[in-house]
């Protein structure tokens, strides 16, 4: 079946700093990937939704200079938070989902990023 | 906005069935999916029904819709230990996908 895969799994970085997270469909093309970001014990949130060769959607609420979402092939899209601080920390995860020939047009998630900013 | 409601816990016994409810209020939904997610883990896709069915059975996972009520279930038999975690339904309308709260399943032995 479909897989999606995140790295890191576990990052600790310093306040200020800058931290990028990948996201791959290993075996499909992914047409459209999404972004969440989940807080102890509460549900997922979407950040933003990122279709290859074009500019992410942004929800509501959400910095986009901040989360800088790149989605350079059908393959790969990276999370980046830039200048990091305490309050970033939390689990980002991410989903692809493929067009109905790619046989991966169900939403399938990676397994997560568990960032904390000491 | 779309709004998905689940409640927040269920406790069970080992080997009896579990149910898990969720209700969701955007009538275009096309999917509605079922999410368990495990301690510190991402999510992983138990089952989906599409809009226009009202069950879906697979093993020990049985899915109910009633979209007039806009009521969707999953239920667990014969429930494990290995069923302990947290499970998410989501739905899909245009492409937004929106979870609920995820309801807390914690089986006894």
């Amino acid at each position: 079946g479909a897989v999606v895969s995140q790295h890191p799994s576990r990052v600790i970085c310093k306040s200020g700093t800058s931290v990028k997270i990948e996201c791959r469909s290993l075996d499909f093309q992914a047409t459209t990937m999404f972004w969440y970001r989940q807080f102890p014990k509460q549900s997922l949130m979407l950040m933003a939704t990122s279709n290859e060769g074009s500019k992410a959607t942004y929800e509501q609420g959400v910095e986009k200079d901040k989360f800088l979402i790149n989605h350079a092939s059908l393959t790969l899209s990276t999370l980046t938070v830039t200048s990091a601080h305490p309050e970033d920390s939390s689990f980002y995860i991410c989903s692809a989902i493929g067009d109905r020939d790619s046989g991966a047009n169900v939403l399938t998630f990676g397994a997560g990023s568990r960032l904390t900013v000491l | 906005g779309e709004d998905v409601e689940q409640s927040l816990f269920l406790s069970v016994r080992e080997g009896d069935s579990s149910v898990i409810n969720c209700t969701y209020t955007d009538s275009s939904s096309t999917y509605l999916y079922w999410y368990k997610q495990e301690p510190g883990a991402g999510l992983q896709l138990l089952t989906y029904i599409f809009s226009n069915m009202d069950m879906k059975q697979d093993q020990r996972l049985t899915v109910l819709l009633n979209k007039k009520d806009k009521h969707l279930s999953l239920r667990i038999a014969d429930t494990q230990t290995g069923d302990s975690a947290i499970y998410f339904c989501a739905d899909v309308a245009g492409n937004k996908l929106t979870f609920g709260g995820g309801t807390r399943v914690l089986v006894k032995p």
